[in-house]
């Protein structure tokens, strides 16, 4: 099984700066990485996938980069809607998410 | 417009049953792939099982193989998650999702809104 592990865990982030996450993949998973952000209470939403493809109305602040198994999501000028827990996942063979990493508001 | 509702969910003694349903709408459910994935409270996501188009096409988590069966109606757009040997770490919101490829495992591009099931004496 690919291990996907996020980091940092917890990021904190003034409103308006850049947020840089990472994902890494315990093996290559080429391009088949899709980024989701949830908020509490609610069902994750796709933000990214194929690496750096923006999901429908996803804004383009959102952007994803990266190819094998190291990718990236940056959230450019941070809003308040942003700050949520985001998700990667591979989807090469089977799939598996990494643990998360929380954005909140520093 | 995409839309998922999950049902079946609820309380649930150690070793017993409960199916969860899943209605789609607004998309052609029997050229997608479908897929559960559940969280359970204060963790993260987990894939639980994925169905192909023809329903010949299975896959599970290890951690429910054997006791968890997962199908789909095409007729009725539905899709189901038989859940049998409840255990108490079972307890979680499990998720209906589309996958955004028609064949094989992708991406997940639209969710429902969550099912509860606790599992407890």
């Amino acid at each position: 099984e690919i291990v996907m592990t996020q980091s940092p865990a917890t990021l904190s982030v003034s409103p308006g700066d850049r947020a840089t996450l990472s994902c890494r993949a315990s093996q290559s998973v080429s391009s088949k990485l899709a980024w989701y952000q949830q908020k509490p209470g609610q069902a994750p939403r796709l933000l990214i996938y194929d690496a750096s493809t923006r999901a429908t109305g996803i804004s383009a602040r959102f952007s994803g980069s990266g190819s094998g198994t190291e990718f990236t999501l940056t959230i450019n000028s941070l809003q308040s809607e942003d700050f949520a827990v985001y998700f990667c996942q591979h989807y090469n063979n089977w799939r598996t998410f990494g643990q998360g990493t929380k954005v909140e508001i520093k | 417009e995409v839309q998922l509702v999950e049902s079946g969910g609820g309380l649930v003694q150690p070793g017993g049953s409960l199916r969860l349903s899943c209605e789609a709408s607004g998309f052609s459910f029997s050229d997608y792939t479908m897929t559960w994935v559940r969280q359970a409270p204060g963790k993260g996501l987990e894939l639980v099982s994925g169905i192909g188009v023809s329903s010949d096409d299975t896959s599970y988590a290890d951690s429910v193989k054997g006791r968890f069966t997962i199908s789909r109606d095409n007729s009725i757009n539905t899709l189901f998650l038989q859940m049998n040997s409840l255990r108490v770490d079972d307890t979680a919101v499990y998720y209906c999702a589309k996958s955004g490829y028609r064949t094989g495992w992708s991406y997940l591009d639209f969710w429902g809104q969550g099912s509860l099931v606790i599992v407890s004496s």
